[in-house]
């Protein structure tokens, strides 16, 4: 079965610095999509940034970058000039034929 | 606006007392899914619909019913709710099983 695993129940950085959040996945699947999600306290899930397992080039949205890593099954977020309101739970999540999550990681913005 | 809606958004029921969760969406998604929020456990999916009458279970699908009547619905039915199933729970869609999932703003609720 496949599993999300984030090591990280909580992780802090100063603002402006850069974070990376780490995330591994076990599966047996060669085809899958992995995504980042953002839960800020208003508990609404925010789609981050989504990685299709066939690409070797990590996906990037502005700020937000994957360091994909297929054979090693590690999928990490890197946040970088890092603002308040990146301040929420952020999870990782794999597809193939369901979505399955990780337990998420609290990320704390030091003013 | 495209989105996804849920009613109520805030629940307080007693044990045994049938209750249902809407959900709708307005971006003509064939895909949606229910799941269930729990501190320390991420989300889980409780049951997903591919399309119209076509429904399947999650991982956690006892004490839930769903239906599909509509490509725009995708009510969540607890017939005799119990006091383990207070949760925070979201519906999602998206256009197919692999596309990025909208999440609605989540419904709370608390069974005693």
């Amino acid at each position: 079965a496949q599993t999300v695993t984030q090591s990280q129940p909580e992780m802090s950085v100063q603002e402006a610095e850069t974070v990376t959040l780490s995330c591994t996945y076990d599966t047996s699947e060669s085809d899958y999509y992995l995504f980042w999600y953002k839960q800020p306290p208003s508990r609404q899930m925010i789609l981050v940034i989504r990685q299709e397992a066939y690409k070797q080039q990590n996906a990037t949205e502005n700020r937000f970058s994957v360091n994909f890593q297929k054979a090693a099954k590690s999928f990490s977020l890197k946040i970088s000039d890092s603002q308040l309101g990146d301040a929420a739970m952020y999870f990782c999540a794999y597809l193939n034929y369901q979505l399955i999550w990780g337990a998420g990681t609290k990320l704390i913005i030091k003013p | 606006e495209a989105q996804v809606t849920q009613n109520p958004r805030y629940l307080i029921t007693v044990t045994g007392k049938k209750l249902t969760v809407t959900c709708s969406q307005n971006m003509n998604h064939e895909y949606m899914s229910w799941y269930r929020q729990d501190p320390g456990l991420g989300l889980r999916q409780i049951y997903y619909s591919m399309n119209v009458e076509v429904t399947d279970k999650g991982d956690v699908p006892e004490g839930y019913k769903v239906s599909r009547k509509e490509k725009r619905n995708f009510p969540l039915i607890l017939e005799s709710p119990s006091p383990n199933q207070t949760s925070l729970y979201f519906c999602a869609s998206s256009l197919t099983r692999v596309n990025e999932q909208f999440f609605g703003p989540g419904t709370r609720l608390t069974v005693l």
